[in-house]
């Protein structure tokens, strides 16, 4: 069975202090991981996906095949970073995501 | 492309009530999915359909809960009868087959029961 863990339901940080949103997963196959990411009261955006290896608005995340994780920084956060942030593991078929709990991100002034 | 569009988005009904929720997935999208979201449960997949067919409905709480896809086009989930602790929101999302990256959630329908 896939699962993924987002263990801090929230994370309070001043604005220019580094962030870092953490992501473990559990999965048998070769895992396919991504982040969304979901400003107050709109839809569900992706971020980026680790396949990419790409920086989306200052983020990054690796992925830890021996640790099983995939947590999301950003070196220096932005107010208008706050919002809900949900890791999520696709299947081998594709055809599937499995999202984590999701931790609401605050940036305070 | 309006991408996918959910309605209603907001919904208030008394407990005991018939719901239903409706979505169009984007055109060319093979795959639906249905997700509620709580801030207890966070996201949680309740049934998705490849091609217009139920595949895994394992998500749905209870047989209150059932999803139809009579076409590629439309789909609806309908609760009867509604409870209060089925309150949530409910978003639709849809993607080619065999993408998973190429989900594009809708704005999501909010429901409250009282």
């Amino acid at each position: 069975a896939q699962r993924v863990t987002q263990p801090e339901k929230l994370l309070s940080v001043f604005k220019g202090a580094p962030v870092e949103l953490k992501c473990n997963y559990s999965y048998s196959g070769s895992p396919e991981l991504f982040w969304y990411v979901q400003y107050s009261r709109q839809r569900l955006q992706l971020l980026l996906r680790h396949i990419s290896r790409e920086s989306i608005k200052g983020f990054t995340a690796d992925l830890n095949k021996g640790e099983t994780s995939f947590h999301l920084k950003k070196p220096f956060a932005q107010e208008e970073d706050s919002a809900m942030y949900y890791c999520a593991l696709g299947n081998n078929a594709g055809n599937m995501l499995t999202f984590g709990g999701g931790t609401r991100l605050m940036v305070k002034p | 492309d309006a991408g996918v569009i959910q309605s209603p988005r907001h919904e208030v009904t008394e407990m005991g009530q018939e719901v239903t929720l409706r979505c169009k997935p984007i055109s060319g999208h093979n795959s639906l999915f249905w997700y509620r979201q709580t801030m207890m449960r966070g996201l949680e997949l309740l049934i998705y359909f490849n091609n217009n067919v139920p595949i895994d409905d394992s998500g749905m709480p209870e047989d209150r809960f059932s999803a139809k896809m009579p076409n590629a086009s439309f789909s609806t989930l309908k609760i009867q009868p509604s409870e209060p602790r089925d309150s949530a929101v409910y978003f639709c999302a849809s993607r080619p087959v065999g993408r998973s990256y190429g989900y594009t959630f809708g704005s999501g329908t909010r429901l409250t029961v009282v």
